[in-house]
């Protein structure tokens, strides 16, 4: 079984409408991100969490929000999904006594029409 | 502003030859980077990594190699394979937040028979 894991892999949603991305981890990290991949843009940090109290924002943190409901769970929503979100998001963990060594989940392909 | 650069999004190389992925970073916090290598439809995987103490790291047939006063690191691969062909992203640490990641846009290396 994967160790993160990303639900759903693919999503196709209308403008406006509200969606949430899920991760899950069994690796036993306290460290969890959201990274969006645009085509030519590479790996964006959404938001990042270092435990089940802490949120801090990314470079692109506007238009999302995240919730961390457990050490092994990582939400994404998006409340009003507009279409330059289409994109590829990653769920990411890592330990923090190894804290630069990040470990992606497989994806959610997500396109807002 | 794209801290962390790859100006190279693609690469082809012939299956035997030395590959070489570039990587240039504008931040002098930054101490500690890594590279991933991504198929598709998979998230990306750690590769290598290298701390700013030293100038070349090497792991089987991957080697990275860190110019810290041309701000530059790259990435050999000898002998390349097929196998290999995937996205490279090279990343950053961000100054002195442990975990916090900065990437590159990727390059894409093509290794052909």
């Amino acid at each position: 079984d994967a160790d993160v894991t990303q639900t759903p892999r693919n999503r196709i949603t209308k403008t406006g409408k509200r969606i949430m991305l899920e991760c899950s981890q069994t690796k036993g990290h306290d460290r969890m991100y959201w990274y969006r991949q645009d085509p030519g843009l590479g790996l964006r940090l959404i938001y990042y969490s270092f435990d089940v109290k802490d949120i801090n924002k990314g470079e692109i943190s506007d238009g999302y929000s995240v919730s961390r409901q457990a050490q092994a769970k990582f939400s994404l929503s998006l409340e009003s999904a507009i279409p330059n979100q289409t994109a590829l998001y990653f769920c990411a963990t890592s330990a923090t006594s190894e804290a630069d060594t990040q470990y992606f989940g497989p994806g959610t392909r997500l396109t807002v029409l | 502003d794209q801290q962390v650069k790859q100006n190279s999004p693609s690469l082809s190389v012939q299956e035997g030859r030395i590959s070489i992925l570039n990587c240039d970073y504008t931040n002098s916090m930054f101490d500690y980077f890594l590279w991933y290598k991504k198929y598709p439809a998979e998230g990306p995987t750690f590769l290598i990594s290298i701390s700013s103490i030293k100038d070349k790291n090497e792991d089987g047939r991957f080697t990275v190699f860190l110019n810290k006063s041309a701000k530059h690191l790259s990435l050999h691969i000898v002998p390349s394979q097929p196998g290999d062909s995937a996205v490279y992203f090279c990343a950053a640490r961000g100054g002195s937040t442990l975990g916090r990641l900065y990437f590159g846009r990727g390059t894409q290396l093509t290794v052909w028979p």
